[in-house]
């Protein structure tokens, strides 16, 4: 089956650098990649999502990159401010049979003001 | 703006007891998702429903883990019995799988678990 692995496990970035956050994924047959938000004691939520005909998306200060010959995609966030202290999971996920979506480990981003 | 209902909130319990966790999608939604959340660690998929069939359940400890949705909207995750490492968020999520669908899960609050 489906293997996300994600690094780092921990990040802290001083407010204002940029965040990378890299993923891998172990079934070519997966299409859609998501990145959720979780915030303490919160639900994770989706914040920026990539499907495999693409190879960037951006989204103001988050972008999201794919290589699918790598099966290697990455979150960036740019210009980082405390709120975005959180831990961040990706995941990947088939487009078939209700979308069967497997998460990293998590990653959780410290941002100091 | 439609969520993800999820009880109990939190549960606290003796291992070797029962407990069952109760889920209810946003309307519409036929995919619904049961995972489990350890401390530190990231969403584990147990059990995968499209309506009322079950479509990935190679995760769940079918020893002692059971879940149904029969009518094909709510569905109940149980536990029989319980252990200590069973402690964990119990977390529901649903999404859409036809027509407008995304991909995009939508999270409940969560079930606590604590089993002493």
């Amino acid at each position: 089956g489906e293997n996300v692995e994600q690094h780092p496990s921990t990040l802290s970035v001083q407010e204002g650098d940029s965040a990378v956050i890299k993923c891998t994924y172990s079934d070519s047959a997966s299409n859609y990649f998501p990145w959720y938000k979780q915030e303490l004691g919160k639900r994770p939520q989706l914040i920026i999502d990539i499907r495999s005909n693409v190879g960037e998306k951006k989204d103001q200060r988050i972008a999201v990159t794919l290589n699918k010959t790598a099966k290697h995609f990455s979150l960036h966030i740019t210009e980082t401010q405390p709120e975005d202290s959180a831990v961040y999971f990706c995941a990947a996920s088939m487009g078939t049979g209700g979308f069967k979506t497997i998460f990293g480990a998590g990653t959780r981003l410290f941002v100091k003001a | 703006e439609a969520e993800v209902a999820q009880s109990p909130r939190y549960k606290i319990t003796e291992k070797s007891q029962a407990v069952a966790f109760w889920c209810d999608p946003i309307s519409g939604h036929a995919t619904l998702y049961w995972y489990r959340q350890i401390l530190g660690q990231g969403p584990e998929l147990l059990v995968q429903f499209q309506d009322e069939s079950v479509v990935d359940d190679s995760q769940l400890p079918k020893d002692r883990f059971s879940a149904e949705r029969l009518k094909g909207v709510d569905s109940t995750l149980k536990i029989q019995p319980a252990e200590l490492g069973d402690s964990a968020m119990y977390l529901c999520a649903s999404s859409r799988s036809t027509g407008a669908a995304t991909g995009e899960l939508f999270f409940g609050e969560g079930s606590r678990l604590t089993v002493l």
